[in-house]
């Protein structure tokens, strides 16, 4: 099992550009999330999906979007980037229901200059 | 909705010594508490858990203790290693598939040879 994926693993963006980042997961699970990591910040959650068919807005959501593509897939678009968006992104899946241990993926480290 | 504190930020302790890192939450309602190591550059992993229902869990040097009725939950480090270097996050949960983890702002560990 390859657990959580991510692409891709470095972006560089100029402002106004816009961008897919891509998560798949391959352990059957139901929930699927995305978070940003900021220095000093710890895990924020952007959007996350309960079960497929289904998305809602986290803590920070604003100038993003998210796709449930089916069970597997969870991808997140930036429509016009910001220098505000640079972060570190993780994308994260949990069986579900009662069973709450989140697996990681990789990360994705995206500069927006 | 809920909020999670930790304390210290940073915690530089000598190997062999004890490191505990604590965290308080507010919504009663919380029933699981994870705590996650994230090495540097890596993904965040699961490394100990406790549900609301137990008062103490140990692995090893690892250990987590659960007060509900000060709604604060710590993590134990006995006979620190230099491996153990990393930074730690908590988080604190609702019950069922519509509550979403909220995660503390990290505590950076180190540990001197």
């Amino acid at each position: 099992n390859a657990g959580v994926t991510q692409t891709p693993k470095f972006q560089v963006l100029k402002t106004g550009q816009s961008m897919t980042l891509q998560c798949a997961q391959d352990m059957n699970h139901n929930s699927m999330y995305w978070y940003r990591q900021d220095p000093g910040m710890g895990l924020r959650l952007i959007y996350y999906s309960a079960s497929e068919g289904t998305t809602d807005k986290g803590e920070v959501p604003n100038g993003y979007n998210v796709s449930r593509l089916n069970k597997r897939e969870f991808s997140l678009r930036l429509e016009s980037a910001a220098p505000s968006q640079t972060s570190v992104y993780f994308c994260a899946s949990s069986e579900g229901g009662y069973s709450y241990e989140q697996y990681f993926g990789p990360g994705t480290r995206l500069t927006v200059t | 909705g809920e909020n999670v504190e930790q304390h210290p930020s940073t915690l530089s302790v000598q190997e062999g010594d004890s490191a505990v890192i604590k965290c308080t939450y507010s919504d009663s309602a919380s029933n699981y508490f994870p705590w996650y190591k994230q090495e540097l550059g890596k993904r965040p992993q699961l490394i100990i858990d406790i549900r609301s229902n137990v008062g103490e869990k140990k692995d090893q040097r690892i250990a987590v203790t659960l007060n509900k009725t000060a709604k604060h939950f710590s993590l134990h480090i006995t006979e620190t290693q230099p491996e153990d270097s990393a930074v730690y996050f908590c988080a604190a949960r609702g019950p069922g598939g519509s509550y979403i983890p909220t995660f503390g702002r990290g505590t950076s560990l180190i540990v001197h040879p």
